[in-house]
C-alpha cells in the first residue's frame, strides 16, 4: 500500500469511446504525475502538476486530457484513442519536486497503475 | 531528453549469489539519480535518491553507488533471495523530470 490509488485498474475501450483514469493521494503531497509504460519500453513521463498547476507536457497528444481539481486527484480524460495507445499508465506523486535546499528526497510513490486497452 | 541506459537487460541467478546493474547517463546537467524495484503486479517502489558524486546509499542488503563525473550508478544486491525478484529501474532527471531506463528484470531461484 503506497497511498497512491488508481481506478480503474483495467479499462478496455472503443477508439469512438470516452473513458476517464482515477488517480488519488493520501501522502498530503503537493505534486502528482501520470506515467506510460508501453510494451517494452521504458516509463514514460506525460503530465505533471505541481499545486495543482500543470507544469510538463511532454508532448502529449490532446486526446489525453489531464484534470486536477485538487493536490488529492488527478485524472487522465481519454477520448478518440488509437489502438497504439494501449499502455499501463502509472499515477505518482511526491513530495515537492525537488525543493532547493534539502528536505524531501523528490522520491515518487506510485499507483499500481490502469492497464488500459484500446480496441 | 536523456539518453539512459541499463544493463544486463535480464539477470538470472540463484538464491545467495551477490549480483550488480549498471545504469549508464549523459554526466552533464545531473541533478539527482534515483533507483526503484518493480515487482510483478505492484507499484514500482523507490529504493534510493542519490545527488552526490561518489555517493554510496545502503538498505538492508541492498545498496547503491553513484559516479556524476563519469555518468554511471550501480546498485548491488548482496546474497540474493527469491523476493528480491523484480524488475530494478534507474532515473536520473533535473527538476521534476525523470527519465527512465528500461530496467533490469532480475530472477533468483531457488
Amino acid at each position: 500500500e503506497t497511498g497512491v490509488t488508481q481506478t480503474p485498474r483495467h479499462l478496455v475501450m472503443g477508439m469512438t469511446n470516452k473513458k476517464s483514469l482515477k488517480c488519488e493521494q493520501h501522502l498530503g503531497h503537493n505534486a502528482m504525475y501520470w506515467y506510460k509504460q508501453s510494451a517494452k519500453k521504458p516509463l514514460e513521463l506525460m503530465f505533471v502538476y505541481n499545486f495543482k498547476e500543470q507544469t510538463e507536457n511532454n508532448s502529449v497528444p490532446s486526446r489525453f486530457s489531464p484534470e486536477c481539481p485538487n493536490s488529492s486527484h488527478l485524472f487522465l480524460h481519454l477520448h478518440t484513442l488509437q489502438p497504439e495507445d494501449s499502455a499501463l499508465y502509472l499515477c505518482a506523486s511526491s513530495q515537492d519536486p525537488y525543493p532547493v535546499g534539502g528536505g524531501s528526497t523528490g522520491e515518487l510513490f506510485f499507483g499500481e497503475g490502469s492497464r488500459l486497452t484500446v480496441l | 531528453i536523456l539518453n539512459v541506459e541499463q544493463s544486463p537487460q535480464s539477470l538470472h541467478v540463484q538464491e545467495g549469489d551477490s549480483t550488480n546493474f549498471t545504469c549508464s547517463f549523459p554526466s552533464s546537467n545531473f541533478y539527482a539519480l534515483h533507483w526503484y524495484r518493480w515487482e510483478t503486479a505492484k507499484s514500482p517502489e523507490a529504493l534510493f535518491v542519490m545527488t552526490l558524486n561518489g555517493d554510496e546509499k545502503k538498505k538492508g542488503r541492498i545498496s547503491a553507488t553513484l559516479n556524476t563525473k563519469e555518468g554511471y550508478s550501480y546498485l548491488y544486491i548482496k546474497g540474493s533471495q527469491p523476493e528480491d525478484s523484480a524488475t530494478y529501474l534507474c532515473a536520473p532527471g533535473t527538476a521534476s523530470k525523470l527519465t527512465f531506463g528500461t530496467g533490469t528484470r532480475l530472477q533468483v531461484t531457488l
